[in-house]
């Protein structure tokens, strides 16, 4: 069976500060998929990433940044130099390679960034 | 960007009412859509997957004849909550997968939040 786990339900830090969002995923597929959005308080899911499974480097985007681990079968999630505008709820979320797939998603983290 | 759209994106009925909600994909053919509900302060739960002309599959869990899904063209699919309840108040989000000669993927609508009173 396919799981995410998003073990930290709520973080905290002031602006500025580096924030890793931690993501631990459990499927016996060998070919799938990762992926990580944004959910501000409007609710719309803001697409961030997706990695397939055969593509274990690093990733940098602008603030953003993500380290798949295949060995921990982790796709972990920072946000270099917090801003008040990163406060969101940010789901990982996991599916199989074929298309027509749905998305199983981890319980989300809650980032709050105060100034 | 590929792009989907949900109407309406906010509905407060009455309980016992029906509500329908509209997704549609603007500008590709989606040969697969989702619907996906999410309680406050939850995840996202995948309710059903409907495909192109064919019945939905729903989860396990998910009531049939109380969310009457029909996908009636490759780029509408609607969601009919039938008898609603309070506790059939959510957030509501679809996603309609395509496939391309270079990737497949899904692409969210922006969610309809529906109150039932």
């Amino acid at each position: 069976a396919q799981k995410v786990t998003q073990a930290q339900t709520e973080i905290s830090v002031v602006e500025k500060e580096d924030v890793t969002l931690d993501c631990v995923y459990e499927t016996r597929d060998t070919t799938y998929y990762l992926f990580w959005y944004k959910q501000p308080p409007s609710g719309e899911l803001v697409f961030l990433i997706r990695r397939n499974s055969f593509d274990e480097q690093n990733e940098i985007s602008g603030r953003y940044s993500w380290n798949f681990q295949k060995s921990t079968s982790s796709f972990n999630f920072t946000i270099t130099a917090s801003q008040v505008v990163d406060s969101a709820v940010y789901f990982c979320a996991l599916s199989e390679a074929e298309a027509g797939t749905a998305l199983i998603f981890g319980k989300g983290t809650t980032l709050s960034v105060s100034s | 960007g590929a792009v989907v759209s949900q109407h309406p994106s906010r509905v407060i009925c009455k309980s016992g009412t029906s509500v329908k909600i509209e997704c549609r994909s603007l500008d590709f053919q989606a040969t697969t859509m989702f619907w996906y509900r999410q309680f406050p302060k939850q995840s996202l739960m995948l309710m059903a997957t409907s495909n192109e002309g064919s019945k939905a599959t729903y989860e396990q869990g998910v009531e049939k004849d109380k969310f009457l899904i029909n996908h009636a063209s490759l780029t509408l699919s609607t969601l009919t909550v039938t008898s609603a309840h309070p506790e059939d108040s959510s957030f509501y989000i679809c996603s309609a997968a395509t496939r391309t000669a270079s990737t497949d993927t899904q692409y969210f609508g922006p969610g309809t939040r529906l109150t039932v009173l």
